[in-house]
């Protein structure tokens, strides 16, 4: 098992430019998210999912979509990227809602963005 | 508002010193409550928890918590720390089916 798999891991964008950052898992979890990390503020919810064709927002969605079209990919997208969103994102997956209740939650080795 | 407070932001210790990380809560209900901890590099990890009965856990690499429900506290210990737990440590509590994070403590161990 890979586990939790992001790409790319480094990236640099210019204000206004559009990308995704691919969060995939092959341990067949139910439940996906998304966290960006920030010096200071820790780990913010942006988007979560608790299966396939079902999103909803976190703590810290705007900016963001996400999709959830097949159990092992959670596609994060910065639709006009601004510097505020210059951070660390990790994805983050658990085998359902129980199994994160319990704090099972697996993560990626995280996705450092730069906004210029 | 809900949140998870983490008071300590960087905190400097040698070796064999006593550790202690303060954690609030300020969800409504029934919690559960963790521990995790990044070291340099690394992603999180999940260090304790804490579900329900003896209000003080125990985790791995001879970390405790100890949970205070009337004081809405979930703070971490460590009688002798080393410099291999220089890390960053979050607190975080389950709630509206999710996992929210406290804002992270950065211990740094001096040999």
């Amino acid at each position: 098992n890979a586990g939790v798999t992001q790409t790319p891991k480094f990236q640099v964008l210019k204000t206004g430019q559009s990308m995704t950052l691919q969060c995939a898992q092959d341990m067949n979890h139910e439940y996906m998210s998304w966290y960006r990390q920030d010096p200071g503020m820790g780990l913010r919810l942006i988007h979560y999912s608790v299966g396939a064709g079902i999103t909803d927002q976190g703590e810290v969605p705007n900016g963001y979509n996400v999709s959830r079209s097949t159990t092992e990919d959670f596609p994060l997208r910065l639709l006009s990227a601004a510097p505020s969103q210059t951070s660390v994102y990790f994805c983050a997956s658990s085998y359902s809602l129980l199994y994160l209740q319990g704090g099972e939650l697996f993560f990626g080795e995280g996705s450092r963005l730069t906004v210029l | 508002a809900q949140s998870v407070s983490q008071h300590n932001h960087h905190v400097i210790l040698s070796e064999a010193a006593s550790l202690e990380l303060g954690c609030n809560y300020s969800y409504g209900g029934t919690v559960n409550l963790f521990w995790y901890v990044q070291y340099p590099g690394q992603h999180l990890q999940l260090l304790l928890k804490y579900f329900s009965g003896d209000p003080l856990v125990k985790g791995i690499k001879g970390f405790e918590a100890e949970f205070i429900k009337s004081k809405f506290s979930f703070n971490l210990r460590k009688p002798s720390v080393q410099w291999s737990d220089t890390a960053e440590y979050f607190c975080a509590v389950n709630a509206l089916s999710n996992l929210f994070f406290g804002t992270g403590t950065r211990l740094t161990v001096i040999p």
